[in-house]
């Protein structure tokens, strides 16, 4: 169970495209979905929090008109990182929390992402 | 500034011995805990978790310790296996409504047969 779906697993895109990334939660609904961005070599780190039918909170330091964030519902959230450029190459990760207190996140595989 | 430390990037450890995995942390705000295993082009899986309200959390081969005035916790894995080779994460979290994790920079465990 908590198997959380993430899609695509590996892109590459010249400067100035946006991309779009999805996160689904296939066997539990996700009230809280989480995005994270790992650098080489480093922790995770936050990027935003989002639930479902309502405005993302984005970390301090992460643009939020450049990574947009849509929840629209209790399985599915999206990141669409626009108008990419080669210092946002990355490797993305979301995460998903159901319901139920005390559960943990459950991670996606994450998306890399390589902007030319 | 980093608030949860993993200050050991890598340890190697003998296939059926004790691999002990440490972390640290600064804010004594945070009161619940989690240990995550990540392979390479991998999302973390959850492996184990503790409230502050406990020093130690059991589950088969894997246990979690707590040390709040130290601000310390720590992953015992026993025995260790070589499908235990992975990096792992410390993870921390304030409150029981937010759940926003603050990562450690991982440590990247081998498990030698």
């Amino acid at each position: 169970g908590a198997v959380v779906s993430q899609h695509p697993s590996w892109v590459i895109c010249k400067s100035g495209t946006s991309v779009k990334i999805e996160c689904r939660s296939l066997d539990f609904q996700a009230t809280t979905m989480f995005w994270y961005r790992q650098f080489p070599k480093q922790s995770l780190m936050l990027m935003a929090t989002s639930n479902e039918g309502s405005k993302a909170t984005y970390e301090q330091g992460v643009e939020k008109d450049k990574f947009l964030i849509n929840h629209a519902s209790l399985t599915l959230s999206t990141l669409t990182v626009t108008s990419a450029h080669p210092e946002d190459s990355s490797f993305y990760i979301c995460s998903a929390r159901s319901r139920a207190l005390n559960q943990p996140q459950h991670f996606g595989d994450g998306t890399r992402l390589s902007i030319l | 500034d980093q608030q949860v430390k993993q200050n050991s990037p890598s340890l190697s450890v003998q296939e059926g011995r004790i691999s002990i995995l440490n972390c640290d942390y600064t804010n004594s705000m945070f009161d619940y805990f989690l240990w995550y295993k990540k392979y390479p082009a991998e999302g973390p899986t959850f492996l184990i978790s503790i409230s502050s309200i406990k020093d130690k959390n059991e589950d088969g081969r894997f246990t979690v310790f707590l040390n709040k005035s130290a601000k310390h916790l720590s992953l015992h894995i026993v025995p260790s296996q070589p499908g235990d080779s992975a990096v792992y994460f410390c993870a921390a979290s304030v409150g029981s409504g937010t759940y926003k994790y603050i990562f450690g920079t991982g440590t990247r465990l081998k498990v030698l047969a």
